[in-house]
């Protein structure tokens, strides 16, 4: 079935600087999904990208959609303190109602 | 605007009790899901429902009922809670531009003792 391979799992960044995260399948997405999950709370959605090549912002955040339909990355420019959580890349699975989600990759800003 | 929300967002339970997990979103949207969330694990689909009187069972449907009692609500039930039912329930609906993306409840923290 298709996955999702989310790469760093892990990062420490300090505040101030850029971060990207990324990821991939080996299999086509028609839509990819980033979320933010803090600690104890649900995921909410912070960009939705439709179209291959697309490449959509949300403040300090920017989302790709891969040409290929394959990969897509998130980018978050200037971390701040509250940047701190786990993002998760998520695409609906080909001819189900069901989703694919990532691994997670979970960012931990230094001061 | 409430969006998805879940009760209640901290329960703990006996073995064998019983309790349903109740959702309801208010976007009007068709589809709705049952994920659980456990350290290390990641969500996975319990059970999911694509429309109104329908539902399917997802990966893990095991020890779990679901009933969708309109397009609003869809509850999850524990007939006979056992602790390795303990893990954190999100709920979550489909909808969005192009009915794909998925917009999630604030979870229900369950402990089985």
């Amino acid at each position: 079935g298709q996955q999702l391979n989310q790469s760093p799992q892990s990062m420490f960044i300090q505040e101030g600087e850029d971060v990207s995260m990324n990821c991939t399948s080996s299999s086509i997405f028609n839509t990819w999904l980033w979320y933010k999950q803090d600690p104890g709370e649900g995921p909410v959605l912070l960009i939705a990208l439709y179209k291959a090549g697309e490449l959509t912002s949300n403040g300090r955040l920017t989302a790709q959609f891969g040409i290929t339909r394959k990969d897509s990355f998130l980018n978050i420019s200037a971390s701040i303190p509250s940047d701190v959580g786990i993002y998760f890349c998520a695409g609906p699975e080909t001819g189900t109602y069901k989703y694919i989600f990532g691994t997670g990759t979970r960012l931990k800003v230094l001061a | 605007n409430a969006g998805v929300t879940q009760t209640p967002k901290f329960q703990v339970l006996k073995t064998g009790q019983s309790m349903t997990l109740q959702c309801a979103q208010d976007m009007n949207h068709n589809s709705m899901y049952w994920y659980r969330q456990d350290p290390g694990m990641g969500l996975r689909l319990i059970y999911y429902s694509a429309s109104e009187g329908t539902t399917d069972k997802g990966e893990v449907p095991n020890g779990y009922n679901v009933s969708r009692l309109n397009k609003r609500e869809f509850s999850l039930r524990l007939e006979s809670a056992a602790p390795s039912q303990t893990s954190v329930y999100f709920c979550a609906s489909r909808g969005g531009q192009l009915n794909t993306e998925a917009f999630f409840g604030q979870g229900t923290r369950l402990t089985v003792v």
